[in-house]
């Protein structure tokens, strides 16, 4: 266990909808990664906060966004889901030195249909 | 063009026998991070091993090991002792960035298959 946990596991949609996933780091850690892992694309980091504030933007869609809260934990937005947007999507975290390991999430499983 | 590079999509062992997982990088920071993550069929990742572009002595964690080469930019995972347990997606990743953001860029990762 990571210490990282993310709700929901699974989730079902249809085309059109908005989800959103949730992401609470490790105790003590200032930073939030996001990344996507489908079959065609691989794993992609998408964003990462540090204590609240946006860091680091990697090939996040406009149709997604994402913050973290005052209690550091993360909520990643996606919106006007389409079929493609079918992924593992997994929040990481660390302490917050760019050095520092990222330890990730169990994942939640979005499928589009 | 691809920055972490695994060339090998399948591997297969036997029990209690070595494996190395290869793993080539490309980057021009003088001081950057490699890591290795194990993905098992129920998904999550795990952290297994860590080394630093500064780091003389190559990294050691359990039975798993890095074999860090610096001038041909590679940083090998050895598995030594196979295991059942040790079937699994086995990704090999670099940090990019400084102190203002950072990301993990992965590799496409190489399946391990271990038998008995």
């Amino acid at each position: 266990d990571s210490g990282v946990t993310q709700t929901p596991k699974h989730l079902i949609t249809a085309t059109g909808q908005r989800v959103t996933l949730r992401c609470s780091p490790r105790s003590g850690d200032l930073s939030v990664y996001w990344y996507q892992q489908s079959l065609d694309q691989g794993l992609q980091f998408l964003i990462q906060y540090y204590n609240g504030e946006e860091r680091a933007k990697g090939n996040i869609l406009e149709r997604f966004s994402a913050q973290q809260f005052p209690d550091l934990h993360s909520e990643l937005n996606l919106s006007s889901l389409e079929l493609g947007d079918s992924a593992l999507y997994f929040c990481a975290s660390s302490g917050g030195g760019f050095q520092e390991t990222q330890y990730f999430g169990p994942g939640t499983r979005l499928l589009v249909l | 063009a691809q920055k972490i590079t695994q060339t090998q999509p399948g591997m297969f062992v036997q029990e209690k026998e070595a494996v190395t997982l290869d793993c080539t990088y490309d980057t021009s920071d003088q001081s950057y991070g490699l890591f290795w993550y194990k993905q098992p069929s129920s998904g999550e990742m795990i952290f297994l091993i860590y080394q630093g572009s500064y780091d003389e002595q190559n990294a050691t964690e359990g039975r798993y090991s890095l074999n860090f080469q610096k001038a041909r930019k590679s940083a090998n995972l050895v598995i030594s002792a196979s295991q059942l347990g040790d079937s699994a997606m086995y990704f090999c990743a670099m940090r990019e960035g400084d102190q203002a953001g950072t990301a993990l860029i992965f590799g496409k990762g190489t399946t391990l298959s271990v038998s008995s």
